[in-house]
């Protein structure tokens, strides 16, 4: 069965922590993207990449960073965490490069809470 | 970018077919809609998704209409266990990037 990991399902983390979360597939899917989801606002889209080294800034950037070294791995990375990062994080990949048309998978998500 | 429109919420008897409405009259010739779900503290799971023919597939229909205007999401026989929340979206102009709205809640009841 196929599948997307993400590392951690509940995390908390102290104002002004480096955070690291962690996405890994094992389908050599070459697209990957991260989401947030909060009450009222939906999924939106964050970052996203189409293949190793590539990123792209999704609706939300700010205060966020990705980095993509191996096609199966794409970190988001929260640089100084703030509490309105407080959220449930979705990684989601997909095949077919830039033009797709093909589902995504998503992993069950991390619901980071930031104190 | 091409806007989806959905009812918030809807009911569904078990058993039943469960119908569910999505408007997207600003979509371009070559943008796909998608049909996603999400059950409560899960990731959305891809259901289905369609360009301008109808669609199926052991979840679920895609009803597109001619003019591409508007879509249905069939559920032939609804259980509780569809009870979720289901989007539809449009491919960003090929993008690749997939644009969620709000969705519709699924009330599957016995």
């Amino acid at each position: 069965d196929v599948k997307v990991t993400q590392s951690s399902r509940y995390l908390v983390k102290r104002t002004g922590e480096k955070v690291f979360l962690e996405c890994v597939q094992d389908m050599d899917h070459e697209n990957m993207f991260w989401y947030r989801q909060d009450p009222g606002l939906g999924l939106r889209l964050i970052y996203f990449s189409y293949d190793v080294k590539m990123k792209e800034k999704g609706d939300i950037p700010e205060g966020y960073s990705v980095s993509r070294e191996k096609k199966e791995r794409f970190s988001l990375i929260l640089e100084s965490a703030s509490t309105n990062q407080t959220s449930m994080y979705l990684c989601a990949s997909s095949r077919g490069g830039r033009h797709v048309n093909y589902g995504y998978t998503f992993g069950s998500g991390t619901r980071l809470t930031v104190v | 970018d091409a806007k989806t429109t959905q009812p918030p919420s809807m009911d569904c008897a078990e058993g039943r077919a469960a119908n569910l409405p999505c408007n997207h009259s600003t979509i371009s010739g070559n943008e796909y809609v998608y049909w996603y779900r999400q059950i409560h503290s899960q990731g959305p799971q891809y259901i289905i998704h369609g360009l301008k023919n109808n669609e199926t597939n052991e979840m679920a229909s895609l009803i597109i209409t001619e003019d591409r205007k508007s879509s249905t999401l069939i559920l032939p026989h609804a259980t509780l266990r569809d009870t979720a929340v289901y989007y539809c979206i449009v491919e960003r102009g090929n993008t690749g990037k997939l644009i969620f709205g709000q969705g519709t809640t699924l009330q599957v009841k016995p």
